[in-house]
């Protein structure tokens, strides 16, 4: 258990539909990345948070969006959701903004456009 | 464009003997390379690091080399355990400006016992 959480584990919704996936990091940690990761794809980075500010952009598409609440718990959101948004979400969290700190990723979010 | 590169998906190794797993990347300016293991439903966990100005680092069964000339790093497990199969996947790190890490597609290595 690395002690970072996710919520939902599962959600299957339609196209066109809103979604939110949500992202408790390990107690301590101030930094939360999120992962995409497609049918035999490796992990595509999205976006990191430190602290509640954005530092990092990654591929992430229009359609999507995050944020890291004071509580230090992050959310992100899917909108527009296309079938080819189907995939693997994982959250990610470290100390610090990522020299050298390791990440933590929890289970993952698995999420399936119809 | 993918900057790192896992050409093999999938690996067999009998276990008790060496597992091979390579990685290559492209960008010269990586500066940190790490190893994950992911097992089926959980998410990746860490397993081994190197900085760019290192050419080996060890972890009891786990060796991960180095070659910046060739931009090539490779994970050596020895000796291999059937808990050992898994996906595993390498990235990199690019430090310009914000830390993003760059992933690989895995690969699927299987310990034969």
């Amino acid at each position: 258990d690395s002690g970072v959480t996710q919520t939902p584990k599962h959600l299957i919704t339609a196209t066109g539909q809103r979604v939110t996936l949500r992202c408790s990091p390990r107690s301590g940690d101030l930094s939360v990345y999120w992962y995409q990761q497609s049918l035999d794809q490796g992990l595509q980075f999205l976006i990191q948070y430190y602290n509640g500010e954005e530092r990092a952009k990654g591929n992430i598409l229009e359609r999507f969006s995050a944020q890291q609440f004071p509580d230090l718990h992050s959310e992100l959101n899917l909108s527009s959701l296309e079938l080819g948004d189907s995939a693997l979400y994982f959250c990610a969290s470290s100390v610090g903004q990522g020299s050298y700190n390791e990440q933590f990723f929890g289970p993952g979010t698995r999420l399936t456009v119809l | 464009d993918q900057q790192v590169k896992q050409n093999s998906p999938s690996l067999s190794v009998q276990e008790g003997r060496i597992s091979i797993l390579n990685c290559d990347y492209t960008n010269s300016m990586f500066d940190y390379f790490l190893w994950y293991k992911k097992y089926p439903a959980e998410g990746p966990t860490f397993l081994i690091s190197i900085s760019s100005i290192k050419d080996k680092n060890e972890d009891g069964r786990f060796t991960v080399f180095l070659n910046k000339s060739a931009k090539h790093l490779s994970l050596h497990i020895v000796p291999s355990q059937p808990g050992d199969s898994a996906v595993y996947f390498c990235a990199a790190r690019s430090p310009s400006g914000t830390y993003k890490y760059i992933f690989g597609t895995g690969t699927r290595l299987k310990v034969l016992a």
